[in-house]
């Protein structure tokens, strides 16, 4: 059963760098066809797409976020991990990492328990 | 604003059958694009519900169904249980976004 799951720091300051990773396990980030991403939800608000990967490392990333936003991969540890720069409060958020199908099932049927990341000094 | 609209909140009464809309534009669903379902219950991550405007994911009851029609997708929900309560959330993509992901805004549902 394929499992994701999200680490990285709680807190981060205005204006510094948001960084999350996601570990996947139970199956591995190149097989293909499948895309890797993440999803964020402020609190008491809806599902906001930030960006996927394919395994190659073609990314590719909401336009509102695009000039923030870096989302890698590491096969090696099968994880991938998500640079969001310049965060200020309006970051404050839920963050998801979740894998989407290709063409066939661009669904999001794999989704990791989520992190709270908090921007705030 | 989301891309799709959802109607903030429905209700229903155990038992009772409810349906929630998504209402896109000619860009988005009505381009073509496939509609997906999501339930996220209190405190946890959102989970598949219905993928391709239709089909259900192994495990989710046939008391959910989609449906789509031109420019918008609905979510009907037979036999209501308190389980049910929830907030749904409506997924397509966006041509005029260059076939990005966008999300509906979310509908609360209350089983009363």
């Amino acid at each position: 059963q394929l499992q994701l799951q999200e680490s990285g720091p709680g807190l981060v300051k205005p204006s510094e760098t948001l960084s999350l990773t996601c570990t996947v396990s139970g199956g591995s980030l190149t097989t293909s066809s499948y895309y890797w991403g993440w999803i964020r939800q402020p609190p008491g608000k809806g599902l906001e797409w930030i960006g996927y990967i394919y395994y190659s490392g073609n990314t590719y990333y909401n336009p509102s976020l695009r000039s923030r936003v870096t989302i890698s991969v590491d096969t090696s540890k099968n994880q991938f991990s998500l640079k969001l720069s310049f965060v200020t409060a309006a970051d404050t958020a839920v963050y998801y990492c979740a894998r989407r199908g290709g063409i066939v099932r661009p669904d999001f049927d794999y989704w990791g328990q989520g992190t709270l990341v908090t921007v705030s000094s | 604003q989301s891309v799709l609209t959802q109607p903030p909140s429905v209700s229903g009464a155990p038992g009772q059958r409810v349906t929630i809309s998504c209402t896109g534009s000619s860009s988005n669903i009505g381009a073509g694009h496939d509609v997906h379902w999501y339930q996220q219950l209190p405190g946890t991550a959102p989970k598949l519900l219905i993928y391709g405007n239709s089909n259900r994911p192994s495990g989710v009851p046939d008391r959910f169904s989609g449906s789509k029609s031109v420019t918008s997708a609905s979510l009907a929900i037979t036999g209501l249980q308190a389980e049910d309560e929830a907030d749904y959330y409506c997924q397509s993509y966006d041509s005029s976004l260059s076939d990005f992901v966008i999300f509906g805004g979310g509908t609360k549902l209350t089983v009363l």
